[in-house]
């Protein structure tokens, strides 16, 4: 059975500092991994995932993401927080080359900015 | 192109009414998904469907809760009767299994059930 954690619920970093949100997950092969933003109001869009190949992937805004497998970890970076970054991001996992119905979302981390 | 379209996007409704969410998925999306996201509870699959075929209903949390395909482009998730404890955003989203198991969210219904 696959499972994904991601630590801390809530992070909260000045305008222009690092972003680093965690995520760790569980599975018996190499997942695919994915992370989710969800802006207030509206619904889950895609940031970036991993398939295979290159494990640092570049999504929108800025985000990047390393599949660490030997650290079970898709920490998600981005060098420079801006105000329009907070939202909600939420972690996923899917066995490889399945289809979209075994994907496991985290329980999400609220990120705020601060001027 | 046009995403997952979801309606109504807020509704506000009394306890023992009929609910009904509707979804139009992404035109050539073959599976598609209920999530329903509450502070407490996270975001939950309730049913999903592929081909228009219902695959698995165990996230429905009760009787009172239903959802059908017709066709490709059209779905619907009934409540009836709607508890308070239903509030919550409902999302429909879609997917092809061809694109890596990436997911489409429409923008949520938000459901307040007084």
């Amino acid at each position: 059975a696959q499972s994904v954690t991601q630590l801390g619920s809530h992070v909260s970093v000045s305008e222009g500092a690092l972003v680093l949100l965690r995520c760790n997950y569980s599975s018996s092969v190499p997942p695919y991994l994915f992370w989710y933003v969800q802006y207030p109001n509206q619904g889950l869009q895609l940031l970036l995932k991993y398939t295979t190949g290159a494990t640092l992937v570049k999504g929108i805004n800025g985000f990047e993401a390393e599949f660490k497998k030997s650290e079970t970890s898709f920490h998600l970076t981005k060098p420079s927080a801006h105000m329009s970054d907070a939202a909600e991001y939420f972690c996923a996992v899917s066995p490889p080359y399945s289809s979209a119905s075994k994907i496991i979302f985290g329980s999400g981390t609220r990120l705020s900015i601060r001027p | 192109d046009a995403g997952v379209i979801q309606s109504p996007r807020h509704e506000v409704t009394e306890m023992g009414q009929e609910v009904t969410l509707r979804c139009k998925p992404i035109s050539g999306h073959d599976y598609l998904f209920w999530y329903r996201q509450t502070m407490m509870r996270g975001l939950e699959l309730l049913i999903y469907f592929n081909n228009n075929v219902p695959i698995d209903d165990s996230g429905m949390p009760e009787d009172r809760f239903s959802a059908k395909m017709p066709n490709a482009s059209f779905s619907t998730l009934k409540i009836q009767p709607s508890e308070p404890r239903d509030s919550a955003v409902y999302f429909c989203a879609s997917s092809w299994r061809g694109q890596g198991n990436t997911i489409y969210f429409g923008e949520g219904s938000w459901l307040t059930v007084v």
